[in-house]
């Protein structure tokens, strides 16, 4: 079956515009992760959607980040105004229901700022 | 502080060794998960654990809920496992995942 999907898969972007990464999780995903992953850095976390609940955002590292998930299924991760140390490679997983399921994830989307 | 340690950073083997990766965490969990990711490509999930011992294959997963430690084990290593192994843990005190800096695994035939 299909598994997680993102798109773009790159995206090059001037510093100081809007952009905005899709995911399409796995169906019959319920719970579905974002994350990002900085050049030779480690994972970071980002945010985390359960269901029709409303998300947790304190991972998210400025309030130039806004995420949503319409009808329990897309989610889009915008970014405002871009900056350089946004560039990274951001990562969607999605899995069955919450925090004690496999997570499976996308390939990601390589941002780069420039 | 990191709430999450692995040890070590980077690790080289020969083909066949048995090879183990540790991870210590300082927080309250719900579950913990070894990733695999390799050089240019995506992440994949290989365990997810909440108690005792999981096997798949050649790699076994341990984790003691009372010492905050797991470990990654995996037998007779080939070259093709060679990787980035990265431990990860659900917080159980709210809606927060915590990652490990990642074992450079390299197996050398």
């Amino acid at each position: 079956g299909a598994g997680v999907s993102q798109s773009p898969s790159n995206k090059v972007t001037e510093k100081g515009k809007d952009v905005e990464l899709r995911c399409d999780p796995i169906s019959g995903h319920t719970a579905l992760y974002w994350y990002r992953q900085s050049l030779g850095q480690g994972l970071e976390f980002l945010i985390y959607f359960q269901g029709n609940s409303a998300p947790d955002k304190s991972g998210l590292p400025s309030d130039r980040f806004s995420a949503e998930r319409t009808g329990g299924s897309v989610s889009t991760l915008t970014i405002q105004r871009t900056q350089q140390e946004d560039s990274a490679v951001y990562l969607c997983a999605s899995s069955l229901s919450g925090d004690s399921y496999e997570q499976y994830f996308g390939p990601g989307t390589r941002l780069t700022v420039t | 502080k990191n709430e999450v340690e692995q040890s070590p950073q980077n690790l080289t083997a020969q083909e066949g060794e048995f090879i183990t990766i540790n991870c210590s965490y300082s927080v309250g969990i719900s579950a913990l998960h070894w990733l695999q990711q390799h050089p240019g490509g995506g992440i994949v999930s290989l365990f997810m654990l909440s108690s005792g011992k999981k096997k798949h294959g050649r790699l076994i997963a341990t984790i003691n809920i009372q010492e905050k430690h797991s470990s990654l084990h995996i037998t007779a290593s080939h070259p093709r496992d060679s990787a980035v192994y990265i431990c990860a843990v659900w917080s159980n005190t709210g809606n927060q995942f915590y990652f490990g800096t990642g074992t450079s695994l390299t197996v050398i035939p």
